[in-house]
C-alpha cells in the first residue's frame, strides 16, 4: 500500500518568503498525488493535484511537480502571505483505490 | 450550500460512555468517509461507505461502528469510549470513486475528549 513522508513542522516564515514543503511517497504503482490544506478551525480542502509524471499542479500561487524518479511531490510557493498560515497535507492515491493516504501534515505560520 | 455538516463540534465523554457523531452531506455524494486526526499525525481512515447500505473498514475501525441507511447521512458510533479515542474526527464525501476528478469535501470536524 501507499505511504507518505512529509517534512516535519512547524515551519515559520515571514511574509513574502519562499516556501518549500517536502513530500515523498511509496506506492506499488503510479498514484495520483494531492496536496490538501487545513485552515484554522476548518476541515481539509483540496489545494492542488497531479496524476502522472512531470505533471505540475498549481493553485493560489502554490505549485507541486510529480517527480516519478524521486517519488516526490514537493509543495512550493514563491511569496507566502499571512493568509497561507495553515496545515498542509500530502496525500497519494493509488490507482483503483477509493482511499487517500494522508501524511502527518506540516504546520505553516506566516508572520507579517 | 451546506456541503458536509458535522455535529457536535465539541464533546467531552467519560470512559465507557457512548455517543454518535453525526455527518450529513447535501451534495448527493455516493462515497463517504470517517477519519480521525491525532495531534501531530496525519488522518487515519476509520470507516468508509460507497453507497447507501454499504460500509467497509478502514485502517483503524476498532471501537467504532457505522451505518449508511441514506445517501445523505453517515453516523459514527462509539459504544464504549476510551481515552485512546480522544481525537478530532472528520467526515468527508466525494461523488465518484475516482477521487482525482472528484476531490474529497470535508466537514469542519468534531473534537472529542474522553476522560
Amino acid at each position: 500500500g501507499n505511504s507518505v513522508t512529509q517534512m516535519e513542522g512547524p515551519v515559520t516564515l515571514s511574509e513574502e518568503a519562499f516556501l518549500t514543503i517536502n513530500c515523498t511517497y511509496t506506492a506499488t504503482g503510479y498514484p495520483s498525488l494531492f496536496w490538501y490544506v487545513q485552515y484554522p478551525g476548518e476541515g481539509l480542502q483540496l489545494l492542488l493535484k497531479a496524476t502522472k509524471a512531470d505533471d505540475k499542479g498549481s493553485n493560489k500561487g502554490f505549485e507541486a511537480t510529480y517527480r516519478k524518479e524521486t517519488t516526490s511531490f514537493h509543495l512550493e510557493k514563491g511569496s507566502v502571505q499571512v493568509s497561507d498560515s495553515a496545515v498542509y497535507f500530502c496525500a497519494p492515491l493509488e490507482g483503483g483505490s477509493e482511499k487517500l493516504v494522508f501524511g502527518k501534515g506540516t504546520k505553516l505560520t506566516v508572520n507579517p | 450550500n451546506a456541503g458536509v455538516t458535522q455535529t457536535p463540534k465539541f464533546r467531552i465523554l467519560k470512559i465507557g460512555q457512548s455517543m454518535t457523531l453525526q455527518c450529513a452531506q447535501d451534495m448527493n455524494h455516493n462515497y463517504m468517509y470517517w477519519y480521525r486526526q491525532d495531534p501531530g499525525m496525519g488522518l487515519k481512515l476509520i470507516y468508509y461507505s460507497v453507497g447507501a447500505g454499504i460500509t467497509d473498514k478502514g485502517e483503524v475501525p476498532n471501537g467504532y461502528n457505522v451505518s449508511r441507511s441514506t445517501t445523505e447521512d453517515f453516523p459514527l458510533r462509539l459504544e464504549l469510549a476510551a481515552p485512546s479515542q480522544t481525537s478530532v474526527y472528520f467526515c468527508a464525501s466525494s461523488y465518484f470513486r475516482d477521487t482525482y476528478n472528484s476531490p474529497l469535501h470535508f466537514g469542519n470536524g468534531t473534537r472529542l475528549t474522553v476522560t
